[in-house]
């Protein structure tokens, strides 16, 4: 089975602080993305990158960077975190077979920000 | 935004068949078409994915109609673990996928 790991399910910062979100994907997937999924807003695309220290923007990616040094990890940084973006994150692999594809998620990180 | 139009919400009874119905007017030759499941504090799950015609696997069908412009995610004898946020969308091989909200499914006993 394809595994995506967050680094945490729960995190807890306060405004101002550079924070860390880490994604890790177990199947050699070359596409990564991250999202993040508020109430009445569904999810949005940040960030995703095809293949390692590539990187494109997404819809929302204010405020936001990202980092592919291996192809199995992709971490979203958040420069300094403000009360807008608490939130639920969710990282996302997917690797291309022809025209079809899926995409694994992993299983989220709520962040609030204090 | 988002590529598709579905509704937002329904209802429906354990046992019963629910059709949930996707607009896509402005899909592309290369595009799939793609549902995914969400329940609460859950990542999406991949349901099922098509290109024409009709698609089944030990979950789900999808219905697709010649011209393609909509197609229809077919759950048959649903239950109470049903109940959850089911989006359609619309894919090509390498490119991100574009959520829309969703249809946020209710089954009753």
């Amino acid at each position: 089975d394809v595994k995506v790991t967050q680094s945490s399910r729960y995190l807890v910062k306060r405004t101002g602080e550079k924070v860390f979100l880490e994604c890790v994907q177990d199947m050699d997937h070359e596409n990564m993305f991250w999202y993040r999924q508020d109430p009445g807003l569904g999810l949005r695309l940040i960030y995703f990158s095809y293949d390692v220290k590539m990187k494109e923007k997404g819809d929302i990616p204010e405020g936001y960077s990202v980092s592919r040094e291996k192809k199995e990890r992709f971490s979203l940084i958040l420069e300094s975190a403000s009360t807008n973006q608490t939130s639920m994150y969710l990282c996302a692999s997917s690797k291309i077979r022809d025209r079809e594809y899926e995409q694994y998620f992993g299983p989220g990180t709520r962040l609030t920000v204090t | 935004l988002a590529k598709t139009t579905q509704p937002i919400s329904m209802d429906s009874y354990e046992g019963q068949e629910v059709n949930i119905t996707c607009s896509h007017n402005n899909i592309a030759t290369n595009d799939y078409i793609t549902w995914y499941q969400q329940f609460p504090s859950q990542g999406p799950r991949f349901i099922i994915q098509g290109y024409k015609t009709k698609v089944t696997n030990e979950v789900a069908s999808l219905f697709i109609p010649a011209d393609r412009k909509s197609s229809t995610l077919s759950l048959p004898r649903v239950s109470l673990s049903d109940t959850a946020v089911y989006y359609c969308l619309l894919n090509q091989a390498g490119t991100a996928l574009i959520f829309g909200k969703g249809t946020t499914l209710s089954v009753s006993s």
